[in-house]
Parts: C-alpha cells; structure tokens; sequence
C-alpha cells in the first residue's frame, strides 16, 4: 500500500478481554515501530523490529503486551486481559531500516477499555 | 537516557506571522532528528529529516535547522496560515538503538 495501515481505527473492549491490533508496513520498509499515546500525554515507546533480528521488547509496560511480526511485514501487538489504564491511541511506523532514513506512521488505533 | 524537550509547549499566533519552534536533546550522539506534526485525532506526518551531519532541511514553508554539539534544532515556519494549526514533534534517533524519542510537542493554533 502506499502508507502504513493499522486496523482497527476504534476499538472499545470490556476490561479483561484480550485485544489485537494489527499493522501492514509500507512495503519493502523493514523496520517496524510500535508506540502508544495516552490522552495528554507523549509517545511512548513499546517494540521495534528490524529484519530478522530480535525485537527491542524494552518499552512493553508489562507481560501482558506482546507483539509478533510475521513474515517481516504485517506486525500485531496483543494486549492479554486489558485494563482501562491501557486505553490511548497505539501507532505503528514503518521505515527502511537505515538510521538515517525517514519513519512513517500509520493513523493509530484508538482503544478504549470500558 | 536521551530526553527530549520541546519549548513552548503551546504558542497562539496571527496569521502570516513567521514562527520558531524549538527542540533540545541531551545526547548528542544522534543519527538523525525527524519532524511530525500531529492533527486531533489523528497519525503522525513527517515533515522533515535532518541527518546528523546535515545543519538544514527545506520543504516549502518549513525550515529545520540542526546544531548536533549543542543539542539543538529549530523548525521555522514561514507565512503561518490557519491550515498550519496542529501539534509538532521533534523525535531523534541515538546511537545504541534504532527507536525513535520523542519530544512532547508543540501545540500551535494559527489563528484568522
């Protein structure tokens, strides 16, 4: 596709459910990014994958967050038995994996725990 | 730990006035630093990169400058026009990994 995609744009989930968001890079882009933005406040960092090597884990705020990319492109972050500190906005940027090249970000999944 | 700041934090200005934003970082040991501007509700636009040994980037209205040593960039917004209203981000990419840290942001309304 021509940008990032996440899916879905919304989701509203009951507290203890479990939640996957899903993310498509721009093509050819091998590194993935994903960050979360609570009302107010900055983004923060979660997870970044580059080619095959082991993903940067050190931002998840707990074991309940993972993520998986398959094949080196679509990327999905779970959220386990969520809780409503864990609503905001999560974004993925993709980028060609370079330091010095551009990343780009998708429109987020905004996800509210009731 | 790499932080980064962004002053001011909000700024309200008339149309077509010329305008700085500012972004500071404490390691200076940066690959690069990327501008974003952010509209309510919505994802991050990428409006510039500056590479680490460049000092400047120009796209149109927008001129980011880069002062590495010092820990400095400034994005200059030339002839504001209300379309510009939205929230700008700095972030830098620091030797030792490949994310991105972001400032805060600039929360600026251009107003008629």
């Amino acid at each position: 596709g021509a940008g990032v995609s996440q899916s879905p744009s919304n989701k509203v989930t009951e507290k203890g459910k479990d939640v996957e968001l899903r993310c498509d890079p721009i093509s050819g882009h091998t590194a993935l990014y994903w960050y979360r933005q609570s009302l107010g406040q900055g983004l923060e960092f979660l997870i970044y994958f580059q080619g095959n090597s082991a993903p940067d884990k050190s931002g998840l705020p707990s074991d309940r967050f993972s993520a998986e990319r398959t094949g080196g492109s679509v990327s999905t972050l779970t959220i386990q038995r969520t809780q409503q500190e864990d609503s905001a906005v999560y974004l993925c940027a993709s980028s060609l994996g370079q330091v010095n090249t551009e990343a780009f970000f998708g429109q987020g999944t905004r996800l509210t725990v009731v | 730990k790499q932080e980064v700041t962004q002053i001011p934090a909000a700024l309200s200005v008339p149309e077509g006035e010329n305008l700085v934003l500012n972004c500071s970082f404490t390691d200076s040991a940066i690959y690069n630093l990327q501008w974003f501007r952010q509209d309510p509700g919505k994802g991050l636009t990428s409006l510039l990169l500056i590479q680490s040994s460049q000092r400047e980037q120009t796209s149109g209205r927008l001129n980011a400058s880069l002062d590495k040593s010092s820990g400095r960039s400034t994005l200059y917004i030339a002839a504001s026009q209300p379309g510009d209203s939205a929230t700008y981000l700095c972030a830098v990419i620091t030797g030792g990994g490949n994310k991105l840290t972001f400032g805060t942001g600039t929360q600026l309304k251009v107003e008629l």
